[in-house]
């Protein structure tokens, strides 16, 4: 399996333009986890996603924030309209059913580098 | 609230010395605690994954520590090499959820 698979590696785009970014799980894995890493603030959860339904979005920052799992090979992270303040590197996770008791491993993409001007 | 602390926020040792860097954490519940390699520009690598019980794991000149009662963690580097500069982040398990520490950035220099 190539893993994690995120598209585009660096995004350059004016403020108030619309910027969606892409996401293709490991096949297999039901969990799906969308992550934004700055120097401020580390990795922080956006939202995660299970069997294409999204379980927990209390980390989305604003309404201009969404996101969706159509099956279970996709997902995209849409921010419209984009602020300077998004610029940050967008992690995409996945991993197969885990539980309270396991300790599957959740393997991330290379990362979306967002540039907001 | 399900917290992960690490420290120190970076470090510079020189190639060939060890280094040891910690977690302490507030997750409950519990599930397991890993360590995650980052390299710059690119994702978490998984190091260790650790569950309750267990109190220590290694790979390669990676080892890491678990205290389940003091809620602690620690990744050991042994011999370090200039492939080691990094991020080292610890994550903690709770409920289907991943709580991530802030990282500490380690520098290895020749």
């Amino acid at each position: 399996d190539a893993g994690v698979i995120q598209s585009p590696r660096h995004e350059v785009t004016e403020m108030g333009q619309e910027v969606t970014l892409r996401c293709k799980p490991i096949s297999g894995h039901d969990y799906l986890f969308w992550y934004r890493q700055t120097m401020m603030r580390g990795l922080e959860l956006l939202i995660y996603f299970n069997n294409n339904v999204p379980i927990d979005d209390s980390g989305m920052p604003e309404d201009r924030f969404s996101a969706k799992m159509p099956n279970a090979s996709f997902s995209t992270l849409k921010i419209q309209p984009s602020e300077p303040r998004d610029s940050a590197v967008y992690f995409c996770a996945s991993t197969p059913p885990w539980g309270a008791k396991d300790n599957t491993e959740a393997f991330f993409g290379q990362g979306t580098r967002l540039t907001v001007v | 609230k399900n917290q992960v602390e690490q420290s120190p926020q970076s470090l510079i040792i020189l190639e060939g010395k060890n280094c040891t860097l910690q977690c302490n954490y507030t997750v409950s519940p519990f599930s397991n605690l890993r360590w995650y390699k980052q390299d710059t520009g690119r994702g978490p690598v998984s190091l260790t994954i650790m569950t309750f019980s267990e109190n220590t794991k290694s790979n390669g000149r990676y080892t890491a520590t678990l205290d389940a009662d003091t809620k602690q963690s620690s990744l050991h580097i042994t011999a370090s090499q200039l492939s080691d500069s990094a991020s080292y982040i610890c994550v903690v398990g709770g409920y289907n959820k991943l709580i991530f520490g802030a990282g500490t950035r380690l520098a290895v220099h020749p």
